[in-house]
């Protein structure tokens, strides 16, 4: 069964640090994996998806790198600004089409 | 130009009292999710819609029931909610039942049960 483990849980970054966000996964037979950003009381928005034949996305100021032999993904914030505060959820997709999500990372970036 | 609308966006009812939670989509996709998502836990998957065809999650409780009634929406059924049902429900779709294809979410209903 796929686990997905983000760490760490909560981050607390001043306006313009750059910062690393880690997902690894326990399966590493996956087909993609999405990065979603989820503001408080609301719904998901993704944020990047990386096929298994990929190595990294890039939109804006995020990049994210997948290294699936190792099980692992980062989420790369370039100068963070106050509004990328929000949970940062990472997510695989695996043969089944489902997706299994991990509890997320809240970040907070202080102005 | 909201492309999955939840409704309502917070709901309150009673211990054992049935609620349906509402979806709708505009994107004219085929498969559409319904997840639950406890605090500061990850959304779970509940069951999922290929147009018609309903498949139910293996640990999704049986006081869980879904239906869709055409391509545009999907309901969320509690027949009897407990305390333990309180989260927040997402919806989702997508064009098609594959891995390769984004999923789109709602901005989710959050259910309180009293």
């Amino acid at each position: 069964k796929q686990e997905v483990t983000q760490i760490p849980a909560a981050l607390s970054v001043p306006e313009g640090e750059n910062l690393v966000l880690n997902c690894s996964f326990t399966d590493s037979a996956i087909y993609n994996l999405q990065w979603f950003r989820q503001d408080p009381g609301k719904g998901l928005t993704s944020l990047l998806l990386i096929q298994s034949s990929q190595r990294e996305q890039t939109s804006g100021r995020l990049n994210a790198s997948l290294d699936k032999s190792s099980g692992r993904s980062t989420l790369y914030i370039a100068a963070s600004q106050p509004g990328d505060s929000a949970t940062y959820l990472c997510a695989v997709g695996g043969s089944n089409y489902k997706l299994t999500f991990g509890k997320g990372t809240l970040l907070t970036v202080n102005p | 130009d909201a492309m999955v609308i939840q409704n309502p966006r917070y709901q309150v009812t009673q211990f054992g009292k049935p609620v349906t939670l509402s979806c709708s989509q505009t994107l004219n996709h085929n498969v559409m999710y319904w997840y639950q998502q406890k605090s500061s836990q990850a959304p779970k998957l509940l069951f999922h819609y290929y147009d018609k065809d309903f498949n139910n999650e293996a640990d999704t409780p049986d006081n869980f029931q879904s239906r869709r009634p055409n391509t545009s929406f999907c309901f969320l059924d509690i027949r009897s909610p407990g305390l333990g049902d309180a989260a927040m429900y997402l919806c989702a779709t997508s064009r098609e039942v594959s891995i390769q294809e984004t999923q789109y979410f709602g901005p989710g209903t959050r259910l309180l049960v009293l």
